[in-house]
Formats: C-alpha cells, sequence, structure tokens
C-alpha cells in the first residue's frame, strides 16, 4: 500500500520563476491538503482540494494556487517565487469525514535564489 | 483565533525513561481535534496520537499517551520508556473541528526531543 508520495524532492529556483510541486495521495484518499514549513517553525496551511476544488485556504497570496486531478493527485504552483518562499512543502492526504488521519508525504524541498 | 504553543524548544531524555512534550491551545470552538506528529531529519510528518474534544479518555498510542486536561486546555504528549529512534521534532497540532474536518490543521513550533543512550 503505497504512502503518499511528492516530487521532486529537492528544486532549486530563481527569484521570479514559477514552481510546481506534486503529491499522490495515499491509496484510498480522496482529499489532500498543502502545508508549507519554513525552517524552524511548524508547517503552516496552505489550502486543500476534494472533489477537484479547493475546498478551504489559508492565509496564502494569490500566487499559490492548486488543482487536484480526476485521481485525487494535486499540484501546488508557486508563481513569481520569492525569497521567502524557500522552504519544505508537505502534502497530505485523507479521507473526506476522516480528516483526523492525515497522512503526510516526505515533501519537497524549495530553494529561491 | 486558534493558536498551539509548546514553550519547549529542546528536552534530553534517558533512554528508557519517560518523557512529557508540553502542549498548550487556544480556541473558542467546543468541538475540536488535538494531534501530535513526529518529524525525524528526514522531514516527513508521522502522525502519532489523536484526541477530539469530546473524548472523555486520555488516547493511546503504544508508548505514546495524550494528557488531555480540557479545562487547562493543555494535550501533553508523554512517552514512555524512550527509545534512541524517537530523537526527532515533536509538533502539537489542533484541528478546529471534531474529528479534524475541513484539514487545516494549526501547528505549534515544536520541540526537538534529543534521546540520550
Amino acid at each position: 500500500d503505497a504512502g503518499v508520495t511528492q516530487s521532486p524532492t529537492h528544486l532549486i529556483k530563481t527569484r521570479g520563476q514559477q514552481v510546481t510541486l506534486r503529491c499522490s495521495p495515499k491509496s484510498g484518499h480522496d482529499t489532500v491538503s498543502w502545508y508549507q514549513q519554513a525552517l524552524g517553525q511548524g508547517p503552516q496551511f496552505i489550502f486543500q482540494y476534494y472533489e477537484e476544488e479547493e475546498r478551504q485556504r489559508g492565509n496564502f497570496p494569490d500566487r499559490f494556487s492548486g488543482h487536484q486531478f480526476p485521481n485525487y493527485s494535486s499540484e501546488l504552483n508557486v508563481n513569481a517565487l520569492l525569497l521567502g518562499d524557500s522552504a519544505l512543502y508537505l502534502c497530505a492526504s485523507s479521507l473526506a469525514g476522516l480528516d483526523h488521519e492525515q497522512y503526510f508525504g516526505p515533501g519537497t524541498r524549495l530553494t529561491v535564489t | 483565533a486558534q493558536k498551539i504553543t509548546q514553550t519547549q524548544p529542546g528536552m534530553f531524555v534517558q533512554e528508557k525513561e519517560a518523557v512529557t512534550l508540553d502542549c498548550t491551545y487556544d480556541t473558542s470552538d467546543q468541538s475540536y481535534g488535538l494531534f501530535w506528529y513526529k518529524q525525524p531529519s528526514s522531514g516527513e510528518m508521522i502522525f502519532l496520537i489523536y484526541q477530539g474534544s469530546y473524548d472523555e479518555q486520555n488516547a493511546t498510542e503504544g508508548r505514546y499517551s495524550l494528557n488531555f486536561q480540557k479545562a487547562r486546555k493543555s494535550a501533553n504528549l508523554v512517552i514512555s520508556a524512550s527509545q534512541l529512534g524517537d530523537s526527532a521534532m515533536y509538533f502539537c497540532a489542533m484541528s478546529p473541528n471534531y474529528g479534524g474536518s475541513q484539514g487545516n490543521l494549526i501547528f505549534g513550533k515544536g520541540t526537538k526531543l534529543s534521546v540520550k543512550p
């Protein structure tokens, strides 16, 4: 039973560029949440996708957008990258109604130079 | 606004001893969920234990137990018989709805636990 997978593992981008991060949920899960974890901090909720729609959003600018595909996988897009976007991006999956069972992926480490 | 406070940036414990990691929370909601996650240096967040606000008994999962004191708004994690592999960052988190619906977990800043041989 495959867990949550994320790609790529590491990424280096230049300020102003755009980036796309990918997440495949755990088998049987239909809900995907994205979190940003800056160095030395706890993760911060970006948004959650369910049935291909953004169901809830945290306090992040519109530069952060996402998508969920019919197979429940998800993408996180960040436009006009800033140095402050450097962080570990975590994806978590769950089954709707059972969100207390959230499983996290290994994360994508994004460095913006 | 909901908030999680972890006041211990770092903790040391001797192998095989028990350790308590502190967590206090702030919410005006009656229904909420409380979580503890472990994050090794690899970065992956590992779910440890969950407590719903209406659960009367403290949650337990193997060597992990959650000391839930609702009136004090605290949700401390107790790890019994510490092992070297327990060395990691530990995060307390809250979901504003019972059962953890909505998915927007609010995390504390974490506590770094180091287990000494």
